[in-house]
């Protein structure tokens, strides 16, 4: 089946600490997104990539950081700097901008991070 | 500030029920408008999308109406079942090219039996 996995489901971090959480997918899209999701929140762009070794800062980038050196993987790291890591980070995937449903976003099923 | 918000952060119904949630968004140059559901947990699914050269669009139960005169959308679903039960978040698409979809902050719908 088709579709994108994140991992881990759940993960803890200490202050301090830097944290990579997975996202992969298998769909042959070209475009990949990192959002944010706090209580009662919408969903914030951190990090979008649309094409491989290439990405854009979203709106609350300060503190993560992407890299996107294969077209399914594209990884997210939670960095020390980032001062209120506690939340819930959803991985989505599109077809490239111009064809059948490229604007239309998979999502993953979401990584939970909550910081000791 | 957002710019695609929700009227309501949530929404009760009773079962068998039709249901109407709504949103606004300020970017008039917005060309494409998307529904997601999420449920507790899970990754948003898609539901319907529209352009911004219809003003309304009918699925399965449900029905998004555009109203581009006042940036209004809205969802309807009909005969509403506790399934439904879920956040409901609209997104729109800045029509330039290379942006992503901007997210309001959602709807919670809670169907009663």
């Amino acid at each position: 089946d088709g579709g994108i996995t994140q991992s881990p489901k759940y993960l803890f971090r200490k202050e301090g600490q830097n944290v990579t959480l997975s996202c992969e997918q298998n769909l042959n899209h070209d475009a990949m997104y990192w959002y944010r999701q706090d209580p009662g929140q919408g969903l914030r762009l951190i990090y979008y990539s649309q094409i491989v070794n290439d990405f854009q800062k979203g709106d609350i980038a300060e503190g993560y950081s992407v890299s996107r050196e294969k077209k399914e993987s594209f990884p997210l790291t939670v960095t020390s700097a980032q001062k209120n890591p506690t939340a819930f980070y959803l991985c989505a995937s599109s077809p490239l901008a111009g064809g059948t449903g490229a604007n239309v976003l998979t999502f993953g099923a979401g990584s939970r991070l909550t910081v000791l | 500030g957002e710019s695609v918000g929700l009227h309501l952060p949530t929404l009760s119904v009773q079962e068998g029920d039709n249901s109407i949630i709504n949103c606004a968004y300020s970017n008039s140059a917005s060309d494409y408008f998307i529904w997601y559901k999420q449920e507790s947990g899970k990754g948003p699914q898609f539901i319907i999308d529209i352009r911004s050269n219809m003003d309304k669009r009918q699925g399965q139960r449900v029905t998004v109406l555009l109203n581009k005169t006042v940036k209004h959308l809205s969802l309807q679903i009909a005969a509403t079942q506790p399934g439904d039960s879920a956040v409901y978040f609209c997104a729109e698409k800045p029509d330039q090219a290379g942006t992503a979809l901007i997210f309001g902050k959602g709807t919670t719908l809670s169907v009663s039996s």
